[in-house]
């Protein structure tokens, strides 16, 4: 079953904008990854923030986490078409569980 | 590093018939996960492997379905017989730090007639 939900279910931006996912999930976890998918193509690994973590940065992606909430956010600036995809979180706990995902579309 | 391998990139398949997917993962990752992507149920582990061993395989949905990992470089997902519900994006993950930082391969599309 699904661990992750995320909102919103489809994004749509310009380039330049920033994006922003939110995934909720349900139970205490190891860690929270978040991957992209590009139409058609295997899932890439984008970041990893550990359950004792607050906030990552890797280049233009932020990710945040609240246990409290049991949300996580990524946040991705100055988005360019190539950014165009869909967008994953997945939970750890004893394995590997994945949300439902976010499609997010950058138009020049 | 070619990343990891499946093949066939896409298959069309009667209903009955028997399905072999193959994956080869990345040289020196000692885990390996199947999984299996619909719109309906999205992203779902089958099964995975560490050191060629079977871990968990409580995703596989029936008995149709098994796997095998024969050698640190292939493994296979079948199955026998197959069913228009099986159609699916079936991916091949392989990663050196167990569920983290998992690599995918391109997937197999399996179309079930």
């Amino acid at each position: 079953s699904q661990q992750g939900e995320e909102d919103p279910q489809a994004l749509s931006i310009q380039e330049g904008e920033n994006a922003t996912m939110n995934c909720s999930y349900k139970t205490s976890i190891n860690n929270l990854q978040w991957y992209r998918q590009n139409s058609g193509r295997g899932l890439v690994h984008l970041i990893l923030i550990r359950s004792n973590e607050r906030e990552k940065h890797s280049g233009r992606l932020r990710v945040t986490l609240d246990t409290s909430k049991k949300s996580s956010s990524l946040l991705i600036t100055a988005s360019r078409a190539a950014d165009t995809a869909s967008y994953f979180c997945a939970t750890v706990v004893e394995e590997l569980v994945f949300g439902t995902g976010t499609r997010l579309l950058v138009s020049p | 590093d070619a990343g990891v391998i499946q093949s066939p990139r896409h298959e069309v398949t009667e209903m009955g018939q028997e399905v072999t997917l193959r994956c080869k993962p990345i040289s020196g990752h000692d885990y390996l996960f199947w999984y299996r992507q619909t719109m309906m149920r999205g992203l779902e582990l089958l099964i995975y492997f560490n050191n060629n061993v079977p871990i968990d395989d409580s995703g596989m949905p029936e008995d149709r379905f098994s796997a095998k990992m024969p050698n640190a470089s292939f493994s296979t997902l079948k199955i026998q017989p197959s069913e228009p519900r099986d159609s699916a994006v079936y991916f091949c993950a392989s990663s050196l730090r167990g569920h983290n930082e998992q690599f995918f391969g391109p997937g197999t599309r399996l179309t079930v007639l």
